[in-house]
């Protein structure tokens, strides 16, 4: 079947850097895609992975690792508007030789200042 | 990036209704998609709406209780058939952006407000 992990809940401090780990069992591997979500409000693109390493966004950065099954999501400098949930979602292909997205659980990130 | 707007953006509704929520995009996408994020879980797809026929459902959807039309490129619907407490969730709209070959992000995924609906 197709599993994608994350952690349930992280708590950083305001200035610091976090870094959120997704892990993923899934077929198909077409890209790994990293989306913010405020509460209340719909997910919002973050960045996007297809290859192994890193790619660089500002403040956030995404790393990819296939052969690991394994990404993560680093934010720097973080600010209390970056308090928010983060879902992983890995793009597969289906039987119909579609793409779709399998979505993770997000992880809740919290800012204290 | 699309602009995409959902209506209505909540609602209360009885046991045994219908609701229809709409999805309208300022622009021509390929890709249409209606998930739906229950409280505690991950966004979960329903289905894909393909213009000018009839929709893609995953597994665990079906037409007669998730009908979905979409007219044209840049507007669809969904309607969750003769309601239950269990279909109380968010339903989002997301659309992939760019026309086939054509200018803009081949992968990027836009989704629209959402629409809170409660089931009593």
């Amino acid at each position: 079947g197709q599993n994608i992990d994350q952690p349930t809940e992280m708590t950083a401090t305001e200035g610091a850097i976090v870094q959120i780990n997704c892990t993923y069992q899934t077929s198909g591997f077409n890209g790994l895609f990293w989306y913010q979500q405020h509460a209340g409000e719909a997910p919002t693109f973050l960045s996007y992975n297809v290859l192994d390493g890193l790619e660089e966004k500002g403040r956030f950065s995404s790393f990819l690792s296939r052969s690991k099954g394994y990404s993560y999501l680093l934010l720097k400098e973080l600010q209390m508007k970056d308090s928010a949930s983060y879902l992983c979602a890995v793009r597969v292909y289906n039987a119909g030789n579609n793409r779709k997205l399998i979505w993770g659980l997000g992880t809740s990130l919290a800012v204290n200042p | 990036s699309a602009v995409i707007s959902q209506k209505p953006s909540r609602d209360i509704c009885q046991r045994g209704t219908s609701l229809t929520i709409q999805c309208q995009v300022d622009s021509q996408v390929t890709m249409m998609f209606w998930y739906r994020q229950q409280p505690g879980q991950s966004l979960t797809l329903i289905a894909t709406a393909n213009q000018g026929s009839e929709a893609t459902y995953e597994s665990g959807f079906v037409i007669d209780k998730f009908p979905i039309s979409r007219p044209n490129l840049t507007f669809s619907t969904l309607t969750v058939s003769n309601m239950s407490p269990e279909d109380s969730s968010i339903y989002l709209c997301s659309v992939k952006n760019g026309l086939a070959g054509g200018p803009g992000s081949s992968y990027e995924q836009y989704f629209g407000p959402g629409t809170r609906l409660t089931v009593t």
